[in-house]
């Protein structure tokens, strides 16, 4: 198992402005997950963080708009930029460890956006 | 493209009594996994129970347990002996045994516990 320490937990932001979610884990692990989840919805997969190389954005998600550090093989950052109200989400950090690869998530950072 | 459906967006149990929540999914691979996630209204998402494709007994943790159905390509959850603490949003995953892959979500079923 993982134990994944998220900050902010939650935050009102403005519209037009930046919001970085960190994400602390207790161990070393290869690949962090970031994820979406907006208001009653199920969640999607944002990007794949790796330390030492580029993260890999899943489709309708860019680096312009959500940027990601992985500067070791237990923290990691996501900044939402420039923000508008549709990104009003929780955003959650997970780790894939185990032999079946599970994911442990982070407690999530729920934003709104006004 | 691997797909998760949950037909039922909520549901309800009376305290101690059993309650199942359906899922099935859409592969054509034969070597998966299959999991339960649960989130409380504190949501952090908690791993409930997982499944191997290619094991053919049905998982068990404590109350929770599995009906695995892999040619009707369908994973249910039953919930045994339901407690205030089980009211939760539960999503159903799928995961290729390929590493690195996606987790598919599934859109999850609002349970209530009625005391």
């Amino acid at each position: 198992s993982a134990v994944i320490s998220q900050k902010p937990s939650r935050d009102i932001c403005q519209r037009g402005t930046s919001l970085t979610i960190q994400c602390q884990v207790d161990s070393q692990v290869t690949m962090m997950f970031w994820y979406r989840q907006q208001p009653g919805q199920s969640l999607t997969l944002i990007a794949t963080a790796n330390q030492g190389s580029e993260a890999t954005y899943e489709s309708g998600f860019v680096i312009d708009k959500f940027p990601i550090s992985r500067p070791n093989l237990t923290f990691s950052t996501l900044t939402v930029s420039n923000m508008s109200p549709e990104d009003s989400s929780i955003y959650l950090c997970s780790v894939g460890t185990g032999v079946f690869g599970e994911l442990f998530f982070g407690e999530g950072s729920r934003l709104t956006v006004l | 493209a691997q797909t998760v459906t949950q037909s039922q967006p909520e549901m309800s149990v009376q305290e101690a009594e059993t309650v199942t929540l359906s899922c099935t999914y859409d592969t054509s691979e034969s070597d998966y996994y299959l999991f339960w996630y649960k989130q409380p209204p504190s949501r952090q998402m908690i791993l409930v129970i997982r499944q191997e494709a290619y094991k053919q007994q049905n998982a068990t943790e404590n109350r929770f347990s599995v009906n695995f159905q892999k040619a009707a390509k369908s994973f249910s959850l039953k919930i045994s002996d339901s407690q205030l603490g089980d009211a939760a949003m539960y999503f159903c995953a799928y995961r290729s045994r390929n590493y690195g892959q996606n987790f598919v979500f599934g859109p999850g079923t609002r349970l209530s516990v009625l005391p």
